[in-house]
């Protein structure tokens, strides 16, 4: 099956930019996916890339995919305290339709 | 705008005991899904429906959890017996098909066994 890592936490001030990282091992997927999630909710969808794209911007939003690497990040502008929440990259395997999730990366915004 | 409906939103349930779930899609989506989120990690998929037939249970422990679509739209997981392990957030997901990647999540529930 796809594996899919990323770092476990990530401080940030009110006011800079995130950079959430993820890498994946299935070369062959199709699109790719960022969710988050709040505490004790469900996964809100957040934004995906097509493979064939390298950068896709949606407002503060920035998703890079560096497919030689098989590195996928998020990047986020003017991070804000309602930014603080679990983030998670996801990864369909090949032409599988399953999604595979990597654990999660908890974003804490400071003041 | 449309969300994916789960109920209950907590249970606190004794272990060997039976429990369901209910979960209901957007309306006029075909595929269903249903995930165990353990604590610290990422949804594992449990069980994968399109319309009322399964299409994915590998990972389903079939020893006590079932799951149906009986009329191909909302759906119930049961865990008969619970154990200590069952303890997660059990999330519902669902898409317009199963070549169209989008899942919604609903807000799960969360399951405590004691």
């Amino acid at each position: 099956g796809e594996d899919v890592e990323q770092s476990l936490f990530l401080s940030v001030r009110e006011g800079d930019s995130s950079v959430i990282n993820c890498t994946y091992t299935d070369s062959s997927s199709t699109y790719l996916y960022w969710y988050k999630q709040e505490p004790g909710a469900g996964l809100q969808l957040l934004t995906y890339i097509f493979s064939n794209m390298d950068m896709k911007q949606d407002q503060r939003l920035t998703v890079l995919l560096n497919k030689k690497d098989k590195h996928l990040s998020l990047r986020i502008a003017d991070t804000q305290t309602g930014d603080s929440a679990i983030y998670f990259c996801a990864v369909p395997p090949g032409n599988d339709y399953k999604l595979s999730f990597g654990a999660g990366t908890t974003v804490t915004v400071r003041a | 705008e449309a969300e994916v409906a789960q109920s209950p939103r907590y249970k606190i349930t004794e272990k060997s005991q039976a429990v369901a779930f209910w979960c209901d899609p957007i309306s006029g989506h075909a595929t269903l899904y249903w995930y165990r989120q353990i604590l610290g990690q990422g949804p594992e998929l449990l069980v994968q429906f399109q319309d009322e037939s399964v299409v994915d249970d590998s990972q389903l422990p079939k020893d006590r959890f079932s799951a149906e679509r009986l009329k191909g739209v909302d759906s119930t997981l049961k865990i008969q017996p619970a154990e200590l392990g069952d303890s997660a957030m059990y999330l519902c997901a669902s898409s317009l098909g199963q070549g169209v990647y989008e899942q919604y999540f609903g807000p799960g529930t969360r399951l405590t066994v004691t």
